[in-house]
């Protein structure tokens, strides 16, 4: 059963502190996305990955955030310092690109208190 | 900017009813046109998908409806069940360079009564 994971699943931190959300995307899968969602804005694209390289993350406060592909496996989205204004729950999804689907993972929820 | 438009924010329907929503979108150059289901505590999930040279896409008890003169799209909901109760995103796809980005609505919350 194919899917994305991402760890933690949920991370309660205080205000100036790092935070590092890890994903694994499905294996094969060479796209991979990080979303923001929250009540007031949706869903927001932070980032994108093809090939483990950034193809866009023009969507993303780049003074406090981060995102890489270490390797295949692992995407990382990494904020410092975390402010309460990053509080969200944020979802990580790969794909084909052949193909359209993007898949979900259960999503990090972050409060930043 | 807000690309894609989606009404309502949030719906009602009894069971066995038609829910239907709606989005608009402003960009013509936007090639794919998906609907997201998502249940609480889970992720988004791919639920049906239309390109702009249909009019109309029926999967089971699902349809989506396109009027591209329009720029708008709906997602209909046939004999609704309490199952069906979860929050819906449209959203659409900017063709070219090999992007795969979407832009997506800020969702409905739809909630099935028995």
């Amino acid at each position: 059963d194919a899917r994305v994971t991402q760890t933690p699943r949920h991370k309660v931190t205080e205000m100036g502190q790092e935070v590092t959300m890890r994903c694994q995307p499905i294996l094969g899968h060479n796209t991979v996305f990080w979303y923001r969602q929250t009540m007031m804005q949706g869903l927001e694209l932070l980032a994108y990955f093809r090939n483990r390289a950034p193809l866009d993350d023009s969507g993303m406060p780049k003074d406090r955030f981060s995102a890489e592909m270490p390797d295949a496996t692992l995407a990382t989205l990494k904020i410092q310092p975390s402010e309460p204004r990053d509080s969200a729950v944020y979802f990580c999804a790969s794909g084909l690109r052949t193909d359209n689907e993007q898949f979900f993972g259960p999503g990090t929820r972050l409060t930043v208190l | 900017q807000q690309q894609v438009k989606q009404s309502p924010q949030s719906l009602i329907v009894q069971k066995g009813g038609i829910s239907i929503i709606n989005c608009a979108y402003e960009n013509t150059a936007f090639d794919y046109f998906p609907w997201y289901q998502q249940f609480p505590g889970k992720g988004p999930a791919l639920l049906i998908a239309i390109r702009p040279d249909v009019s109309e896409k029926k999967e089971g008890r699902f349809t989506i409806s396109f009027n591209k003169s329009a720029k708008q799209f709906s997602l209909h909901i046939m004999d609704s069940q309490p199952g069906d109760s979860a929050t819906y995103f449209c959203a659409a796809r900017l063709e070219g360079a090999g992007s795969y980005q979407l832009t997506f609505g800020k969702g409905t919350k739809l909630s099935v009564i028995p």
